[in-house]
């Protein structure tokens, strides 16, 4: 198995510009779940799906950010318009749902950076 | 609802030091908790837990133990190694089957 698998790994963007971060779960895992990675905040969790249906969205920090799941193998992360301060690693992590962490797996992650 | 608190870092040691990583959680009910390890470039990977009190998770040398009366998970290993260098992240799993995450904590080894 590939693992979870994000693209691209590192974004270099200007301030104003949209942001797209992919992410394509395991086989078979149902639940999709978007973390930011900051020094100062550390993981947070934006938001997570369940069988392609976001489950809650509490984390996700304003209006320019959104996330979709069109089917089970695609999730997209977007940042409209980008600004320096959403500068972070995201990671996109799955599992099969009704799992716990022990079955969570995360991607490498995409660094972003919003000059 | 759920919190995890962890020791703040960095935390350097020298190779062969005993390693304790402190971690407390808040919680309604019993959650089970985790630690997770991530190396440079990479995700976050499962290292131990344990899912109710007084279990003991290990791995890779690596222990904790749920600890209800203290609510603690603290993290320990006896004797490090410069390949232990990574950041370490305490987590507490709730019934909706969300993770609480916590800080992390940077850990660097040195020979």
């Amino acid at each position: 198995d590939a693992g979870v698998i994000q693209s691209p790994r590192h974004e270099v963007t200007e301030m104003g510009q949209e942001v797209t971060l992919r992410c394509k779960p395991i086989s078979g895992h149902n639940s999709l779940f978007w973390y930011r990675q900051t020094m100062m905040r550390g993981l947070e969790l934006l938001i997570y799906f369940n069988n392609n249906v976001p489950i809650d969205d509490s984390g996700m920090p304003e209006d320019r950010f959104s996330a979709k799941m069109p089917n089970a193998s695609f999730s997209t992360l977007k940042i409209q318009p980008s600004e320096p301060r959403d500068s972070a690693v995201y990671f996109c992590a799955s599992r099969p749902a009704g799992t716990g962490p022990e079955k969570l797996f995360f991607g490498s992650g995409t660094q972003l950076s919003v000059l | 609802g759920n919190s995890v608190t962890q020791m703040e870092g960095p935390v350097t040691l020298s190779e062969e030091a005993f390693l304790t990583i402190n971690c407390t959680y808040t919680a309604t009910g019993y959650p089970s908790l985790f630690w997770y390890v991530q190396y440079p470039g990479e995700g976050l990977q499962l290292l131990l837990k344990a899912t109710k009190a007084d279990d003991k998770g290990s791995n890779k040398g690596f222990e904790a133990t749920y600890r209800k009366e203290t609510t603690s998970f603290h993290l320990e290993k006896g004797s490090v190694q410069v390949s232990d260098s990574a950041v370490y992240f305490c987590a507490s799993n709730t019934n909706a089957g969300k993770s609480t995450f916590g800080d992390g904590t940077t850990l660097t080894v040195k020979p």
